[in-house]
């Protein structure tokens, strides 16, 4: 059974750190493409980032690019996001999400979600 | 980016009774060199994630009943519920995935029984 479980959100003050970790079980997390998708309170879907099975290929939303950097260790399994300079409108639901399939920009497995709050 | 706009924003239907949710992009989703239309649709329960439903417009993920079926192409799509069950309560969310990496969301309709 294929699982995501997201870690390492919490409350944290404008211009702080955090970050994520999304721990991935059974499949073959190497073989994957990985993605981090948010959703602020009460509101819709955004696509954060993504990154290639072996992490050479890497994008980022103009919302995030330059403060938030994705990352994967294959070895253990594992989807990592540090997010920077933190501002209020960061604050969501953080879930990692597998793309389907090679180049498939879509999201067949999703973890449940850590809350993100950016507040003073 | 591509901006999608989903209709009605909220939606009450009868138990039984057909649902169905719209969806229009900004520009065409459809790929002319495989015929494809790359547009999702993915379901949310209450404090639970998204869940795929349907992909390519109108393949139904593996799992998903026969009652939920997509429709459409080029820029307007439909996701249409045939017979509405208690547990098909949630909000539905239409996703292009032509213009990566800048994948977008419609903004979600809510479906909840009358």
């Amino acid at each position: 059974e294929v699982q995501l479980v997201e870690s390492g959100g919490g409350l944290v003050q404008p211009g702080g750190s955090l970050r994520l970790s999304c721990a991935a079980s059974g499949f073959t997390f190497s073989s994957y493409e990985m993605n981090w998708v948010r959703q602020a309170p009460g509101k819709g879907l955004e696509w954060v980032s993504y990154i290639s099975s072996s992490g050479s290929t890497i994008y980022y939303a103009d919302s995030v690019k330059g403060r938030f950097t994705i990352s994967r260790d294959n070895a253990k399994n594992s989807l990592y996001l540090q997010m920077n300079s933190l501002r209020a409108e960061d604050t969501a639901v953080y879930y990692c999400a597998r793309s389907r399939s090679f180049l498939e920009w879509l999201f067949d497995y999703w973890g449940q979600g850590t809350l993100v709050t950016v507040s003073s | 980016d591509i901006v999608m706009t989903q209709s009605p924003d909220s939606l009450a239907v009868s138990l039984g009774e057909r649902a169905t949710i719209n969806c229009k992009s900004s520009q065409s989703v459809l790929y002319s060199s495989n015929n494809k239309n790359y547009l999702a649709w993915y379901q949310q329960k209450p404090g639970q994630p998204p869940k795929l439903l349907i992909y390519w417009a109108s393949t139904r993920e593996s799992g998903v009943p026969d009652r939920f079926s997509g429709s459409g192409s080029g820029t307007d799509f439909t996701l249409t519920i045939s017979s509405l069950q208690a547990e098909d309560v949630a909000v539905y969310y239409c996703q292009q995935y032509y213009s990566t990496p800048r994948v977008t969301f419609g903004q979600g309709t809510r479906l909840e029984i009358k």
